[in-house]
């Protein structure tokens, strides 16, 4: 069971680079999200999508972009990076309204 | 004001030991409340899920809510140095699509 992958673990970007964060689940889940977790913060809704094709902005959307063309893969991406993004990013996804919320093991992010 | 409030500790107490974990929330319309616990370096696992009002156990650990004090309470009993971790409530509302979350309480079960 391999439930929510995400990929990579660990990345480093210059301050300005791009990149793709992955995540992909087996679930056949419909509803799927992107979370940050910084210190005091707590977990942050950045995008979220519940289903191919449809997307909606989270509690601090900016700076990422997400698309959702299958149902198994939800990729955020950050079109150019600042040391505010330095984070953990956590992609979880649920079956169905009602559901909770299940996690991959995160990507840690830093900024230089 | 935030949604859901949760003491951050640390929380340090013997093996053995009945654990308390607790957070409070203002949005009534919230049905949904779960409990994750969070190892360092690993992803939220959800340990119990509870809808509206009431108990539920899982083997040493028991969850309850009480919708009209909007509290929301984690009980480990007979706790183990393999619970510590950081264990954070969550909670979402019967329509919406967002969760809300607790900050965290970092727990340290001492041999």
């Amino acid at each position: 069971n391999a439930g929510v992958t995400q990929t990579p673990k660990f990345q480093v970007l210059k301050t300005g680079q791009s990149m793709t964060l992955q995540c992909a689940q087996d679930m056949n889940h419909e509803y799927m999200s992107w979370y940050r977790q910084d210190p005091g913060m707590g977990l942050r809704l950045i995008h979220y999508s519940v289903g191919a094709g449809i997307t909606d902005q989270g509690e601090v959307p900016n700076g990422y972009n997400v698309s959702r063309s299958t149902t198994e893969d939800f990729p955020l991406r950050l079109l150019s990076a600042a040391p505010s993004q330095t984070s953990v990013y956590f992609c979880a996804s649920r079956k169905n309204r009602g559901s909770p919320l299940h996690f991959g093991n995160g990507t840690r992010l830093t900024v230089t | 004001q935030k949604e859901v409030e949760q003491d951050p500790g640390p929380l340090s107490v013997p093996e053995g030991a009945i654990v308390s974990l607790n957070c409070t929330y203002s949005n009534s319309a919230f049905q949904y409340f779960m409990w994750y616990r969070q190892y360092s370096r690993k992803g939220p696992e959800l340990l119990m899920y509870t809808y509206s009002s009431g108990n539920k156990e899982d083997g040493r650990f028991t969850a309850q809510v009480d919708k009209s004090s909007k509290y929301i309470s984690l009980f480990i009993r007979d706790s183990q140095p393999s619970d510590s971790a950081t264990y954070l409530c969550a909670m979402s509302a019967n329509t919406g699509n967002q969760f809300y979350f607790g900050t965290g309480t970092s727990l340290t079960v001492i041999p």
